[in-house]
């Protein structure tokens, strides 16, 4: 299967702690996104990557917030000093430059407690 | 302000009947797609509509793009219950953005 792959499926961690997640894009696609969902809305965005340069982060995400994705390969999304409101599904889709079609992950699903 | 309005917010049908989802903006497009999504997945595309006035198909779903690139309709023919989930629309303003999705329910 080379579909996108996210990594862990789910993450439970308490208030404070720092929490990473990977994803493992389609190899050949050069655009990664980060989305956040909570129960019933659409994907919102966070940041995107075109290779390895990060081309746009959403004005709300916090400066807890930082994404990498070294040699335009796979991508890691780190929060820090997680809060509650963290809360919800993290999904990352790739895409190929110019064509608006991005093939999801399984998402993430972070519980903060 | 949502780049993209859906509606109805919530659709729910009795297995067999017709449903319709409108998916509406004030900028113009150059593409658009529209994604499936069930709980605890991730969206799966289901279609890319790109011409104004396209029409495309696939099997009991039928998806237009309006004359003008800004809005797009889902119609749903003769519904079943595994057509139940969240669908969404979204544009490639050179960024993909969505809509906050419509949660259709098919009762069997």
């Amino acid at each position: 299967d080379t579909g996108v792959s996210q990594d862990p499926r789910h993450k439970i961690t308490k208030r404070g702690q720092n929490v990473t997640f990977r994803c493992d894009p389609i190899s050949e696609h050069n655009r990664l996104y980060w989305y956040r969902q909570t129960l019933g809305q659409g994907p919102e965005f966070l940041t995107y990557f075109q290779n390895e340069a990060q081309l746009e982060k959403s004005r709300l995400l916090s400066d807890r917030f930082s994404a990498e994705r070294p040699k335009g390969s796979f991508s890691t999304l780190e929060i820090q000093r997680t809060e509650q409101g963290d809360s919800a599904m993290y999904l990352c889709a790739s895409s190929l430059e110019g064509i608006g079609e991005a093939f999801f992950g399984q998402g993430t699903r972070l519980t903060v407690v | 302000t949502q780049l993209l309005e859906q509606s109805p917010q919530f659709l729910s049908i009795q297995e067999g009947e017709n449903l319709t989802v409108y998916c509406n903006s004030s900028s113009v497009f150059s593409s658009l797609q529209w994604y499936r999504q069930e709980p605890g997945e991730g969206p799966v595309l289901l279609v890319t509509v790109v011409t104004g006035g396209e029409v495309k198909k696939l099997k009991r779903l039928t998806f237009q793009f309006g004359d003008a690139r800004k809005d797009s309709s889902l119609h749903i023919t003769a519904a079943q219950p595994g057509d139940t989930g969240l669908y969404l629309c979204a544009a490639n303003d050179y960024k993909l953005s969505f809509g906050a999705g419509t949660t259709v329910t098919v009762r069997a």
